[in-house]
């Protein structure tokens, strides 16, 4: 069964530094999200993207993030210097154009020290 | 405003129990859509069940079952006979019905511990 894969599973990185997290969608999928989830929080919307711009946006998704697709399987979140409250879970979703049905990879989690 | 809420936070059963999840929601548009969401320690979001809001009908599937109610704006969550591996975090999401591939909102979450 086809399914999002996102890397690297974890990453450890020092405040200030960027980061880029990425996601592999469901092949047939044109609709891309990011999420967020702080430890032992609820998952928290960020930002979807399709036809390569971003469709909505959350008060989260600030000017620190970025999202991009640089071809044709990838979709990125980049956190151009990361603090220490970036640290979170973060997953990537897709779905289908017009479908409800979100479908999660299996997250990175983010530290920032 | 979309807002979902799962006053539960934490449950513990001893396997084979039956255990009801709640989830309560506020929108203000009259098609929507909801979801149950499986989160196990290893961290991934697992997609349970979805349920659009013009049809109650309640379902089972294998030994999940949930009951939507739009009179309450309930749409609790039901695992009959639990096992140690439905141990997880279990959250209900909505999904706004104006504007296709929209976000999700999610709720709090609930840990559910099933013991042996």
């Amino acid at each position: 069964e086809p399914e999002v894969t996102q890397t690297p599973s974890h990453q450890v990185t020092q405040m200030g530094q960027e980061v880029i997290l990425r996601c592999v969608p469901i092949s047939n999928h044109l609709y891309f999200y990011w999420y967020r989830q702080i430890l032992g929080q609820k998952v928290e919307f960020l930002v979807s993207f399709y036809n390569n711009e971003i469709s909505e946006k959350s008060e989260i998704f600030d000017d620190q993030f970025s999202v991009e697709r640089p071809d044709g399987s990838n979709f990125t979140l980049k956190i151009r210097s990361t603090k220490l409250e970036d640290s979170a879970m973060y997953f990537c979703a897709s779905s289908v154009v017009g479908e409800e049905t979100q479908y999660f990879g299996p997250g990175t989690r983010l530290l920032v020290l | 405003a979309q807002k979902v809420t799962q006053a539960q936070t934490e449950i513990s059963v001893v396997e084979k129990e039956d255990v009801t999840l709640d989830c309560v929601y506020e929108t203000r548009d009259t098609t929507y859509y909801l979801f149950w969401y499986k989160q196990p320690p290893s961290g991934e979001l697992v997609f349970l069940i979805r349920r659009n809001s013009f049809d109650e009908q309640n379902e089972i599937s294998g030994r999940y079952s949930w009951n939507f109610q739009k009179s309450t704006s309930s749409f609790n969550f039901t695992i009959t006979a639990s096992q140690v591996v439905d141990s997880a975090v279990y959250f209900c999401a909505l999904y706004p019905g104006t504007g296709a591939n929209s976000k999700l909102t999610f709720g709090k979450g609930i840990t559910l511990s099933v013991r042996p």
